[in-house]
């Protein structure tokens, strides 16, 4: 069965420090997500792309983090400089159609701590 | 900020006996979906309902929605160890068609 790939699943890094996550949608999915969930709540839409264009940033926190999906494949979210605060699970999802309208599949997350 | 709201936010109960959890929402969607997330794991889509209808069914999984309530509720009957994970439901704006997600209900299922 497709699955959306992540990685790293774990990261621990200091503050200040660089630190990318990459993603790799099920073929053939146009729409890609990446999600930020801090432990115990909801996972909160950081940016949306549809092919290689970004549809949603309004909640990525442009000052320190980017994300890419250059071919409108696979994607990579970077943050520099790393904050205490980032601390979360960042969840990479694809969709088959855009406009939310249909199920996401989600990957396995890549857990970053930052000390 | 999160559209959904799940209640209650944690549920323990029984092998075999049901657990219900209710999602409130603010404004009018396309549709609701339930995911279901295991401890360290990424979300697994459970059932899609869309704002036409009332009620679904998947397996062991029901799932009305109340457009007039602006709430849904998802029903897991014989529960198993297996269901215990945390339950979370996302609705899209009919404005934006943003994906929101609650925080989640937290199922424990004692064997």
């Amino acid at each position: 069965e497709a699955e959306v790939a992540q990685s790293p699943r774990y990261k621990i890094t200091e503050k200040s420090q660089a630190v990318a996550f990459w993603c790799d949608p099920i073929s053939g999915h146009a729409t890609l997500y990446w999600y930020r969930q801090i432990l115990g709540q909801g996972p909160e839409l950081l940016v949306q792309f549809q092919d290689e264009s970004v549809v949603d940033d309004s909640q990525l926190p442009k000052d320190r983090f980017s994300a890419e999906r250059l071919k409108g494949v696979d994607s990579t979210l970077k943050i520099q400089p790393a904050e205490l605060g980032d601390s979360a699970m960042y969840l990479c999802a694809s969709s088959l159609v855009g406009l939310n309208t249909g199920e996401l599949f989600f990957g396995e997350g890549s857990r970053l701590t930052v000390l | 900020s999160q559209q959904g709201e799940e209640d209650p936010q944690a549920l323990s109960i029984q092998e075999g006996e049901n657990a219900t959890m209710n999602c409130s929402y603010k404004t009018s969607i396309n549709n609701l979906q339930w995911y279901r997330q295991n401890s360290g794991r990424g979300l697994v889509h459970l059932i899609l309902i869309r704002s036409n209808e009332r009620e679904k069914h998947s397996g062991r999984l029901r799932v009305t929605l109340d457009t007039s309530k602006k709430s849904s509720s998802l029903l897991i009957t014989a529960s198993r160890a297996a269901d215990t994970a945390s339950y979370f439901c996302a609705t899209d704006g009919s404005n934006d068609y943003k994906l929101s997600f609650g925080a989640g209900t937290t199922v424990t299922v004692r064997a």
